[in-house]
């Protein structure tokens, strides 16, 4: 299996402008995850959904962030309009059986 | 609410030194314990998962216990190597989060 794949790798956008970063997690996990990575906080968990229904989406900063999963090998994060402070890596997992496997990242500038 | 702490918060040692990295959590009602490098720039790459029933891992150079009970867990590295360096998180989780501690950032230099 090719493993979590995220897109785009990496991204600079102008503030105000919508982000939308793309993961496809490994086949046959239920569970995805939505992680923010900032020097200040840490990991954060942004969202997770089980079985392609959101179960968690406490960690979701504000209204501006949105994300689906329309289907079990998809799942998108959306950022509109973007700030400054939403610069940072967004990592998606996946997990079977409650290990989870990461992908690369998404590296978001917002100038 | 699950809080999890690593200590030190950066360290600093010479090839060949036998290191201990150190992770406590609040909340001992744990499924599993993961831990994680992460080289400058690059993902996460999972080293070693602990089950809660489980004491220990090993695997190479590198062994990870865990006291579930007093809500601490220790990532040995022997041996250490330049090639080491990264930073290494320890994750652990609740139903179905995992939740990461604030990470060790380590150095070994030659």
């Amino acid at each position: 299996d090719a493993g979590v794949i995220q897109s785009p790798r990496h991204e600079v956008t102008e503030m105000g402008q919508e982000v939308t970063l793309r993961c496809k997690p490994i086949s046959g996990h239920n569970s995805l995850f939505w992680y923010r990575q900032t020097m200040m906080r840490g990991l954060e968990l942004l969202i997770y959904f089980n079985n392609n229904v959101p179960i968690d989406d406490s960690g979701m900063p504000e209204d501006r962030f949105s994300a689906k999963m329309p289907n079990a090998s998809f799942s998108t994060l959306k950022i509109q309009p973007s700030e400054p402070r939403d610069s940072a890596v967004y990592f998606c997992a996946s997990s079977l059986a409650r290990t989870s496997y990461f992908g690369e990242g998404s590296w978001l500038t917002v100038v | 609410k699950q809080e999890v702490t690593q200590i030190p918060a950066a360290l600093s040692v010479p090839e060949g030194e036998n290191l201990v990295l150190n992770c406590s959590f609040t909340d001992s009602a744990i499924y599993n314990l993961q831990w994680f490098r992460q080289d400058p720039g690059k993902g996460l790459t999972s080293l070693l998962l602990i089950q809660s029933s489980q004491r220990e891992q090993t695997s190479g150079r590198l062994n990870a216990s865990l006291d579930k009970s007093s809500g601490r867990s220790t990532l040995y590295i022997a041996a250490s190597q330049p090639g080491d360096s990264a930073t290494y998180l320890c994750a652990v989780l609740n139903t179905d989060k995992l939740i990461f501690g604030t990470g060790t950032r380590l150095q070994v230099f030659p």
